[in-house]
């Protein structure tokens, strides 16, 4: 159970679009489609923003969209708010109910 | 609304045990997977643990396995862990979570610090 890749950081301005990638291996990521996605501000506990690869739960503005190619899921921030600025962690499924984290991303807003 | 509500947490020394309790209300808690995240100082989230609506079917992180045992009754609508032979590296912050119908922790506690130190 090593946890899946992530860059340390990102960032972008206002208004514009970053791209957070999540590299696992065929047995987690790239094996199942239960990939989701987490916000984190500071002192908080995380937040649901995407499920099942692309699906949004409500409330989740649809400026966050995710996406997965082989063993290697993304998540899409469009139009970059400043409330945005915080840490994302990507999640996958690795066989029967066992589940691993990325290594997170921090978003800045700049 | 939905409310998960973490207590046991504090300090304890390494080889010491504890046991985490998770007070669920607002939802049918026997008709969801549980499970519990942990967040080291400063680091990334971990999956802990996971257990089944009625507690017939559990799952452990390799780094809690033989350790840690996660439980829950529903009768009382709570979630438990049992920590055993706590180490230094087990200190952090321990969220409880449901997982929702989709294959994401939709719910979240907001979390219990556990020191392990001497």
């Amino acid at each position: 159970q090593s946890a899946l890749t992530q860059p340390p950081s990102a960032s972008g301005s206002p208004g514009q679009s970053v791209t957070i990638s999540c590299t696992g291996t065929s047995s987690d990521v790239g094996g199942y489609e239960y990939v989701s996605w987490y916000q984190q501000h500071p002192d908080k506990a995380p937040k649901l923003l995407i499920y099942e690869v692309n699906k949004r739960p409500s409330g989740v503005p649809d400026r966050f969209s995710g996406s997965k190619s082989g063993n290697t899921a993304s998540l899409t921030i469009s139009g970059l708010q400043a409330e945005d600025e915080a840490d994302y962690y990507c999640n996958s499924n690795a066989g029967s109910h066992y589940y691993v984290f990325g290594t997170g991303t921090t978003v800045s807003v700049l | 609304e939905v409310q998960l509500v973490e207590s046991g947490g504090g300090l304890v020394q390494p080889g010491g045990s504890l046991r985490l309790s998770c007070a669920a209300s607002g939802f049918s808690f026997s008709q969801y997977w549980m499970g519990w995240v942990r967040q080291a100082p400063g680091k990334g989230l971990e999956w802990v643990a996971n257990i089944k609506q009625d507690g017939s079917e559990t799952y452990h992180a390799d780094s809690v396995k033989g350790r840690f045992t996660i439980s829950r009754d529903n009768a009382k609508n709570s979630l438990h862990v049992q920590m055993n032979s706590l180490r230094v590296e087990d200190t952090g912050v321990y969220y409880c979570a449901r997982w929702g119908l989709s294959a994401g922790l939709d719910k979240w506690g907001q979390g219990t610090l556990v020191t392990v130190s001497s």
